[in-house]
């Protein structure tokens, strides 16, 4: 029969191109934000994070854009390899909400090599 | 450095069985929360503590769920009679402090239900 579940957004890249992952997320008064990576059979693993107060964060390979007049978040990989393969998941801040961290549906990049 | 300790990994029970899953937190994170992984709702917050306290728990399913941190080491979930819908992989992670600190992934109990 057919399976039910979330269609997650899928990203399919060459090796050594960059990957842009995007992430709308629902509360203006979200004040923190990060990015996990998700590996088949693992927990999610932190990449990077950014407060509210900014718009830019970079790390190792990666740089987190926050745009808050449009509620909009992502995550670019540059140089992707194949092991950036994964499920790429934004998570936000809700203070309003005694502060719980809502995650989104997930994006699933794959690198072609 | 030891991260966020969950067991068991794996675990296939029989519907009506009870299922403890056990989690040993990062030391020094002051809060701790279990998630539920599915492929029909994704990543769902179940309920979280700080310093030991349960502070949230709307997302708990049913009253069939709870769970316990009796100490800053050691917390359980619990699902008794569980049902074959219960099949998830259930993650606990903690931080340092809840919405200010990262939150950091255990590798998840994967749980099925027959």
């Amino acid at each position: 029969g057919e399976s039910v579940g979330l269609h997650l957004p899928t990203l399919s890249v060459q090796e050594g191109d960059n990957s842009i992952i995007n992430c709308a997320y629902s509360n203006s008064a979200s004040d923190y934000f990060i990015w996990y990576k998700q590996e088949s059979g693992k927990g999610p693993q932190f990449i990077i994070d950014i407060r509210s107060n900014m718009d830019k964060r970079q790390g190792q390979r990666v740089t987190v854009l926050l745009n808050k007049t449009v509620k909009h978040l992502s995550l670019q990989i540059a140089a992707t390899q194949p092991g950036d393969s994964a499920v790429y998941f934004c998570a936000e801040n809700r203070p309003a909400n005694n502060n719980d961290m809502r995650f989104g549906a997930g994006t699933r990049l794959t690198v072609k090599p | 450095d030891a991260g966020v300790i969950q067991s068991p990994r794996h675990e296939v029970t029989e519907m009506g069985q009870e299922v403890t899953l056990r989690c040993k937190p990062i030391s020094g994170h002051n809060s701790l929360f279990w998630y539920r992984q599915t492929m029909m709702r994704g990543l769902e917050l179940l309920i979280y503590f700080n310093n030991n306290v349960p502070i949230d728990d709307s997302g708990m399913p049913e009253d069939r769920f709870s769970a316990k941190m009796p100490n800053a080491s050691f917390s359980t979930l619990k699902i008794q009679p569980s049902e074959p819908r219960d099949s998830a992989v259930y993650f606990c992670a903690s931080s340092i402090r809840q919405g200010v600190n990262t939150i950091y992934f255990g590798e998840g109990s994967w749980l099925t239900v027959v």
